[in-house]
Order: structure tokens, then sequence, then C-alpha cells
């Protein structure tokens, strides 16, 4: 079964608004990586975590990985139309080397 | 973006027929992988590789073969194509492991009818 847990699945918000996605592992994770995928593209990488408790923005963006490093989430302050997509975090499990993807949230905006 | 191809970018086939995906990328990665996405799924890991002919399963294998001659090609088979294989097929590469970030094309979509 799905070894890393996204929710929500999705979420509709208006723009300016703040958006939280929330990844969650069975097990202990070496790391946690997140990634963009626009309607119709590929995912792109965005931000890799490492270390527990660690916290990295960009711009408008907060990733979070949890003290027992099993869990995960990205925040997106004030969100805009171009922060439209589906956000995935991909996690390796501990002592495998496996890069397992969350179901992913897909975000849409009303402008 | 890293530089990968996908080709074919969009398929039909039948039900029974074979079926291979390639995927060439241009900066000599030594990790390259085959994932598929599936609505409520996220994306399965199929088969990935490590070097040439180094390959090794992923999640989701069975039904799917792949074969790395060159550092540069990756080719994902389908032996007997059915309608579960109905999918989004994305390539990615990798400077490292699994560990690492990993630089995806453009997707292959493909339809067994």
């Amino acid at each position: 079964g799905q070894q890393v847990m996204q929710i929500p699945q999705y979420q509709h918000v208006q723009e300016g608004e703040d958006f939280t996605t929330y990844c969650n592992s069975s097990t202990t994770l070496s790391n946690i990586q997140w990634y963009k995928q626009r309607p119709g593209g590929h995912p792109v990488f965005l931000i890799q975590l490492v270390k527990s408790g660690e916290v990295k923005k960009q711009k408008r963006l907060t990733f979070q990985f949890g003290e027992a490093k099993k869990n995960s989430s990205l925040h997106i302050t004030a969100t805009q139309t171009t922060d439209v997509g589906t956000y995935f975090c991909a996690g390796t499990l501990q002592g495998a080397q496996k890069l397992v993807f969350g179901q992913g949230t897909r975000l849409t905006i009303n402008p | 973006d890293a530089g990968i191809t996908q080709s074919p970018r969009h398929k039909v086939t039948e039900t029974g027929t074979p079926v291979t995906l390639r995927c060439h990328q241009t900066e000599n990665h030594r990790y390259m992988y085959w994932y598929r996405q599936d609505p409520g799924h996220g994306l399965r890991l199929i088969h990935y590789s490590y070097g040439v002919k180094d390959t090794d399963k992923g999640e989701v294998s069975d039904g799917y073969s792949v074969s790395r001659s060159k550092t540069e090609d990756f080719l994902l088979t389908l032996e007997s194509a059915t309608s579960s294989q109905t999918s989004v097929y994305f390539c990615a590469i990798g400077t490292g492991g699994l560990g690492t970030e990993a630089f995806f094309g453009q997707g292959t979509r493909l339809t067994v009818v």
C-alpha cells in the first residue's frame, strides 16, 4: 500500500488565501522532496529537506520536515494564480533505496 | 529543463501488443527511472537503472521490462499491453541514488484499447 500519504487530495482557494499540504509516512524518512506539476506538465523539483525539524523558505513557500522525520508540510502564503498545480511530496525510506511519492494535492485558485 | 526526451509523446495501442517507450538524456546522469502516474496514486516507480545494463525493480514492475545498453537511453517495454497499463509514463534522471532530486521528462500518454 501507499507508504507516503498526502492530504488533502484537492484544495480550492481564493486568490490571496493561504494553502497547506501535508505529507505523512508510516516509517522514518531519510529525506523528503517536494515537486510541483502544472496542469498538463511534468513534475518539477522544488526542494529537498534532510534534517530533523528543518524549515526552508522559497519566497512565499515554506517547507517543514518533522522532528521524527515522518511528516512534512508545504505552506504557501497569499496564493497567486501561478501557484495552480499539483504538489507532490516524495520521501526516501530509511534503509531503502526507493523514492516514494505521495498521491499529490491538486491546488486550484479562484482569481 | 534537464535534457530529457521521451518518445513517443502519445500512443494508442491494442491489448496484447508489445509497446516500447524510449527515454533519452543528454546529461550523462547515472540514474534513470520510469514512473507511471495515475489519478489518486501519484507517481509510482516501475523500474530504475543505476548504470549501463544495471537495472532494478520498483513498486509496480509486473508486466514491464527495461533495458539500458547506453548511458543516454533507457527503454521501457510492455511485453503484452493491458488496459490497466493505460497511464501517463514519466522518465526521470538523477545524479545520485534514489534519494537525490529527479528531473522529469515531458511524459508519454499511453492508451491501451
